[in-house]
């Protein structure tokens, strides 16, 4: 089965410019979750959603931030206009789960390496 | 509220030597635990979960955790480190219930010296 895919794998832009990340969770799975990874931060959860509907967005840095899951397989997250402190790797992760809490793995993406100069 | 402390950013062990990872969890619910290992320019991946039951965990590439709730820990060991074992460790904690959010320790980074 594959994983989580996630696009592009590298993005170099110029600050001020939009920027779109693409998610693709595992089928089946109803959580998916944005988390970004800095070596100052460490890895920070960015928003979630559940069955498609954003849960928990407190992590969002922003309002240039902003992210949408229309449907069961696809999300995305989107930077306008985009900050060099923006720069970072951006993991997608998603997950099954069942009840009222989480017992169930999260299976993560390869990332996307960003860059904004 | 949840928090995760992984102690030690940075641990160095001899091939063939012993590894232990600290973490060390505050819940005021009963937690799940993960550890995730994080190989350079990938993303986490799995290494063992606890959920309940049996409080000696077993997850991939040989290593273990054992959940001791009078310690609030859950510390990750493996008997011998391989040059393979190197990279970043996360340690992370759910269990609010209505919340399927994580709470990541900040890693430790693993160096596994010839």
């Amino acid at each position: 089965d594959a994983g989580v895919i996630q696009s592009p794998r590298h993005e170099v832009t110029e600050m001020g410019q939009e920027v779109t990340l693409r998610c693709k969770p595992i089928s089946g799975h109803n959580s998916l979750f944005w988390y970004r990874q800095t070596m100052m931060r460490g890895l920070e959860l960015l928003i979630y959603f559940n069955n498609n509907v954003p849960i928990d967005d407190s992590g969002m840095p922003e309002d240039r931030f902003s992210a949408k899951m229309p449907n069961a397989s696809f999300s995305t997250l989107k930077i306008q206009p985009s900050e060099p402190r923006d720069s970072a790797v951006y993991f997608c992760a998603s997950s099954r789960n069942l009840g009222t809490t989480s017992t169930d793995t999260q299976y993560f993406g390869p990332g996307t390496r960003l860059t904004v100069l | 509220a949840q928090s995760v402390t992984q102690l030690g950013s940075h641990v160095s062990v001899s091939e063939g030597a012993l590894v232990l990872l600290r973490c060390n969890y505050s819940s005021s619910v009963p937690p799940y635990l993960f550890w995730y290992v994080q190989y350079p320019n990938q993303g986490l991946q799995l290494l063992l979960k606890y959920t309940t039951g049996a409080t000696l965990v077993k997850g991939i590439n040989g290593f273990e955790a054992e959940f001791k709730k009078s310690e609030t820990s859950f510390h990750l060991t493996k008997p011998s480190a391989h040059m393979s074992d190197a990279a970043e460790y996360f340690c992370a904690v759910s269990g609010i219930s209505g919340t399927y959010k994580y709470i990541f320790g900040t890693g430790t980074r693993l160096k596994v010296l010839a």
